[in-house]
């Protein structure tokens, strides 16, 4: 069963400094691999998904991130974080057959200071 | 284009009352799903649709949640009758037809149940 571990609950970083946010993920195949975030009081927006090709992925908001088979990690990365980036941010993953459904992770909340 | 739209946006209801949530898909979209997002968890499926069809329920809670899409557009999900643990953001989210390739899934803004 596929199963997402985001492994830090909470993140403080200071404005115009580089974030990485952790991501791990069971699955007994290679999986589809998501990163969303969540703004309060707003449903879930993708930032980027990794299926195959390609283990470093462009998203929106200048985010990127690494697929790491070796790890089994998808780690979500932005050189520099900006005041507006404060949010939940969820790693998923999903079958690749079946029913497109998604498996999320607990999140990782982000906050940034001036 | 507009998005996913779900009302009510917040809803407090006591223990053993009953609750309905609506949801409007994006136009076109024939997959519809429900999640139940809980403080400090990640989202959670509890039903996906293909067009009026159910695709997987396996983690509605049956005996108490129930839900229809009528006509393969809108969606309603309804509590009967409630408990304290399904206070909770119950998000909507809806996609074209993904049940061979992946089509990414859009959300609603979600609605936030509290039982009291």
């Amino acid at each position: 069963a596929q199963s997402v571990t985001q492994p830090d609950i909470h993140i403080t970083v200071s404005e115009g400094a580089s974030l990485e946010l952790r991501c791990n993920y069971s699955y007994g195949a290679t999986p589809y691999l998501f990163w969303y975030v969540q703004s309060p009081g707003q449903g879930l927006q993708l930032l980027l998904k990794y299926f195959s090709g390609d283990t470093l992925v462009q998203g929106i908001k200048g985010f990127e991130a690494e697929f790491k088979r070796s790890q089994s990690s998808f780690n979500l990365r932005k050189p520099s974080v900006h005041w507006s980036d404060a949010a939940e941010y969820f790693c998923a993953v999903g079958a690749q057959t079946g029913a497109n459904n998604l498996f999320f992770g607990t999140g990782t909340r982000l906050t940034v200071i001036p | 284009e507009a998005g996913v739209a779900q009302s009510p946006r917040y809803k407090i209801i006591e223990k053993r009352q009953s609750v309905a949530f609506w949801c409007n898909p994006i136009s076109g979209h024939a997959t519809l799903y429900w999640y139940q997002q809980i403080l400090g968890q990640g989202p959670k499926l509890l039903i996906q649709f293909q067009n009026n069809g159910v695709v997987d329920d396996s983690q509605l809670p049956k005996d108490r949640f129930s839900a229809e899409r009528l006509k393969g557009v809108d969606s309603t999900l309804k509590i009967q009758p409630a408990k304290l643990e399904d206070s909770a953001v119950y998000l909507c989210a809806s996609s074209l037809e993904g049940t061979s390739v992946y089509y990414e899934q859009y959300f609603g803004p979600g609605t936030r149940l509290t039982v009291t």
